[in-house]
């Protein structure tokens, strides 16, 4: 079993449209959870961090669901600079991140 | 606003040669990290580097990798003879103290290596 798993996608979408992506993670002793974004052929940049209590941050909605060991992200009203690969990325308890192969969003207009 | 910065951009070497990939991490970050990702594929832990040492490394750090911290601000990677599936993009990355509260790493811009 993959340590963190999504959706590949791609999701294509209109602009203004609701999307979520899921991602389930293996190891119930992970400490700390996040999106990150990556546009093609960038770094990894970090979008927001993930919370029990689930937070949000703009138009962007993060879930976390340890006992289910399920995250997720929910970004209204897209924009076209929405488009990138999202990432789901856990840190274990030695601080080592763990990367999901990502989830792929086009916005079109 | 301070950033993790990579050199070069892009390399581009034989099979069989060495390569070494720097990075300037955050000046107060004490933690650093290399990580890669082959084209098309995700982003894969290599090796963590605290207080001059190696923390952890992964299964793909053979004895063909190397780190160092050589003075005070850069931080290199060092692959011994390249081979053609260590062709990826190699980033950097930094985190603060643990005292910190904050678990972010930043990364650096990546290097392009391939290898021919």
């Amino acid at each position: 079993r993959k340590e963190v798993e999504q959706d590949p996608g791609p999701f294509n979408v209109p602009e203004g449209a609701t999307v979520a992506f899921n991602c389930t993670y293996s190891n119930s002793a992970s400490q700390s959870f996040f999106w990150y974004r990556q546009d093609c052929r960038k770094e990894p940049k970090l979008l927001m961090s993930v919370y029990s209590s689930g937070n949000e941050d703009g138009r962007f909605t993060a879930q976390l669901n340890r006992a289910s060991q399920y995250i997720s992200l929910l970004i209204r009203d897209s924009k076209l600079s929405d488009s990138a690969t999202y990432l789901c990325v856990v840190r274990d308890s030695s601080y080592k991140l763990i990367f999901g192969s990502g989830t792929r969003l086009l916005v079109r207009p | 606003e301070p950033e993790v910065t990579q050199t070069p951009s892009h390399q581009v070497t034989q099979m069989g040669q060495e390569v070494i990939l720097r990075c300037v991490p955050i000046s107060n970050h004490l933690y650093f990290y290399w990580y890669r990702q082959i084209l098309g594929q995700k982003v894969e832990f290599l090796v963590s580097f605290y207080n001059n040492e190696i923390s952890e490394k992964s299964e793909i750090f053979d004895d063909q990798f190397s780190v160092e911290r050589p003075d005070g601000s850069n931080f290199t990677l060092k692959i011994r003879s390249t081979k053609l599936e260590d062709s990826a993009m190699y980033f950097c990355a930094s985190r603060e103290s643990p005292g910190g509260g904050s678990y972010e790493q930043y990364f650096g811009p990546g290097t392009r290596l391939t290898v021919t």
